[in-house]
């Protein structure tokens, strides 16, 4: 199984600062399509998991432009250019090139 | 409006089972694979299942291979997950989502139902 390290597991921030999240693959997310198949999901507390990024830097609809996504091979970062109070919550990395499906630890975002 | 409501979980006893469902309403069933995922008491997520569109082809974890079954009735707009020879460590919240094929991600989640395997 692919394994996913993210650092760090925990982010004090600033209101209005940038934040970042950084993560690793055990092995090369490159498909044999070409693509990277490799997303990033939000969890607020008391809410379900929100797709923010997928394909290393695609935005999903909805979400802030604040959020960017970059990366290639087995290392990848999630970007907030600005932390808003809303922004609290846990992040997670998921790579879907290979089954099964594997996720990072979390990375707990807090003011 | 989108939504995936999940209903089935409780408490049952090691070697139980149980059956979750997920309805859908608010896009076309059948055009999308879907996926379940869980999450244990202070764990993170695991990807448990996935099914494609017409229900031809499933996938699983190993952790749960040969004891999960994923299935669906598009008549129904509901996705299924029958749990059988439940362990303690299958003891989580349990969540259905849309999976996008583009995208190889799961774009809409459903909230989650607790499971609970205890005697």
């Amino acid at each position: 199984d692919i394994v996913m390290t993210q650092t760090p597991l925990s982010s004090p921030v600033t209101l209005g600062q940038p934040a970042s999240i950084s993560c690793r693959s055990s092995q090369s997310l490159v498909d044999s399509d070409g693509n990277t198949y490799l997303s990033w999901l939000q969890r607020r507390p008391g809410q379900p998991p929100r797709l923010l990024i997928y394909k290393i830097s695609n935005r999903f609809s909805g979400v802030p432009d604040r959020f960017s996504g970059s990366g290639a091979g087995t290392e990848f970062t999630l970007k907030i250019s600005r932390v808003e109070a809303e922004d609290v919550g846990i992040y997670y990395c998921m790579q879907a090139t290979q089954f099964p499906r594997t996720f990072g630890q979390g990375t707990k975002v807090e003011i | 409006e989108v939504q995936l409501l999940v209903s089935g979980g409780g408490l049952v006893q090691p070697g139980g089972s149980l059956r979750l469902s997920c309805a859908v309403s608010g896009f076309t069933f059948s055009n999308y694979a879907m996926s379940w995922f869980r999450q244990a008491p202070g764990k993170g997520l695991e990807w448990v299942s996935g099914i494609n569109g017409d229900g031809g082809r499933t996938f699983y974890a190993d952790s749960v291979k040969g004891r999960f079954t994923i299935s669906r009735d598009n008549s129904k707009n509901t996705l299924y997950l029958q749990m059988n020879i439940l362990r303690a460590e299958d003891t989580a919240v349990y969540s259905c989502a849309r999976w996008m094929d583009s995208g190889r991600a799961s774009d809409i989640w459903g909230q989650g139902t607790m499971v609970t395997v205890s005697s």
